[in-house]
């Protein structure tokens, strides 16, 4: 079945990065597109972007270009996103989520969450 | 950006009908999809492009679009669907999502 698995929580001081992995398994992992998506606690949901796992290829959300960054491994199967120049209001759970093969922009799957705190 | 409205909350009896909606603009031109969150876990998608269920999705979650709403409708509501749900679209190359809208199961 599909998993994905991320890493643990994590916590961080203002102005620094934190590095979020997301694990796949249980299918084949070039065909689907990877989002992140995070929840401030008690909020709703907010799109991060998308990598393509195949080419690498991504697209980021207008309010995080310059603080995001997704990459790939593809012998591990194993996707990242690195969020730089932390505030307290990223204070929220990251999770990954795939789409579907057609490449439509909905989330199928979803990754159990990593929380991540910035405070001083 | 284009915006989507859910009522903050909704409450429904056991055993009755209950609709989420998501309004915004000419909405019914665009696909929608919808998901469940209940506290501590993670989002699941409970329908997608409308008006399909994802296969272990019960019948009793359909779904519709046109105009300027959709809607999420929860027939014959079991205490197991109280949750938060969001709705979500993609537009103009980014994904919003609904603001959410806590059922309630009386």
């Amino acid at each position: 079945q599909v998993q994905l698995v991320q890493s643990g929580a994590e916590v961080k001081k203002p102005g620094a990065a934190v590095n979020v992995s997301c694990k796949s398994s249980g299918y084949p992992f070039t065909s689907h597109y990877i989002h992140w998506v995070r929840q401030v606690p008690g909020q709703g949901l907010e799109w991060m972007g998308v990598i393509y796992p195949r080419g690498g290829d991504t697209t980021y959300a207008q309010r995080f270009q310059g603080r995001v960054t997704m990459t790939r491994d593809t012998s591990s199967s194993t996707l990242y996103m690195e969020f730089s120049s932390l505030r307290s209001e990223d204070t929220a759970i990251y999770y990954c989520a795939r789409g579907p093969s057609t490449g439509w922009y909905y989330f199928e799957d979803w990754g159990q969450g990593t929380p991540v705190t910035v405070s001083s | 950006s284009y915006e989507l409205t859910q009522p903050l909350s909704v409450s429904v009896a056991l055993g009755q009908t209950a609709s989420i909606t998501c309004g915004g603009d000419n909405i019914g031109r665009i696909n929608v999809h919808w998901y469940q969150q209940k506290p501590g876990q993670a989002p699941v998608l409970v329908m997608y492009k409308d008006s399909n269920r994802p296969s272990g999705i019960p019948e009793r979650f359909s779904g519709s679009n046109s105009g300027n709403t959709a809607t999420l409708t929860i027939h014959r509501a079991q205490a197991g669907d109280e949750a938060d749900y969001f709705c979500q679209v993609w537009d103009s190359s980014t994904v919003v999502f609904g603001g959410g809208t806590k059922v309630t199961v009386l």
